[in-house]
């Protein structure tokens, strides 16, 4: 069974540069997060999306962050203007459903994100 | 808010000793718990997980403990193996998505 797909693995860009990612969850998964991870915590979820609809964006800073899952299969996570501290890991996972439902969440290996 | 968090960031083991990493969480509506570990350069995998209505579960050679009434979570590792070095965070699930835990960081000597 293939995994999470995420690309790219690495990025660097200037601060106030725009930068897309994007995710290519298990195939029949209807439910898709983004989390950021900077160095040292837990990962913290930004997006979740079940099927091509949001669950829960709370934690996502839109003035910058935006994310969509059209179709919903493919997602792309883009941070326009990045800041410093947005220099993180990115990651995506799935699920056949929804956390509540007691399923397992698969991880991509992510994206590297570093703003200089 | 409410979030999950471990009580060592980091736990050093001899291999062949049992490994115990602890975790506290304070949303009492959690369905589940799950532990992840998560090697360098790779994201977080799956080991085990428990349902709220129970309170011991067992894998190949880990067994994730709940305790709800003091909301302690632990995972147990028998025969720790230098494989198993990596940072583990606890996780918990409720309606709407999972959220971690700060991680405590496992290192096995040989």
């Amino acid at each position: 069974e293939a995994g999470v797909a995420q690309s790219p693995r690495y990025k660097i860009i200037e601060k106030r540069q725009s930068v897309a990612f994007w995710c290519n969850p298990i195939s029949g998964h209807a439910t898709l997060y983004w989390y950021q991870q900077i160095l040292g915590q837990g990962p913290k979820l930004l997006i979740q999306f079940q099927n091509n609809g949001v669950v829960d964006d709370s934690q996502l800073p839109k003035d910058r962050f935006s994310a969509e899952r059209l179709k919903g299969v493919d997602s792309t996570l883009k941070i326009q203007p990045a800041k410093l501290e947005d220099s993180a890991v990115y990651l995506c996972a799935s699920s056949l459903s929804w956390a509540g439902s007691n399923t397992e969440a698969f991880f991509g290996q992510g994206t590297r994100l570093t703003v200089v | 808010g409410e979030s999950v968090g471990l009580h060592l960031p980091t736990l050093s083991v001899q291999e062949g000793d049992n490994s115990i990493i602890n975790c506290a969480y304070s949303n009492s509506a959690s369905d589940y718990f799950i532990w992840y570990k998560q090697e360098s350069g790779k994201g977080p995998q799956f080991i085990i997980d428990i349902r709220s209505n129970m309170d011991k579960r067992q894998g190949q050679r880990v067994t994730v403990l709940l305790n709800k009434t003091v909301k302690h979570l632990s995972l147990q590792i028998a025969a720790t193996q230098p494989g198993d070095s990596a940072v583990y965070f606890c996780a918990e699930g409720s309606r709407t998505a999972l959220i971690f835990g700060k991680g405590t960081t496992l290192s096995v000597s040989s």
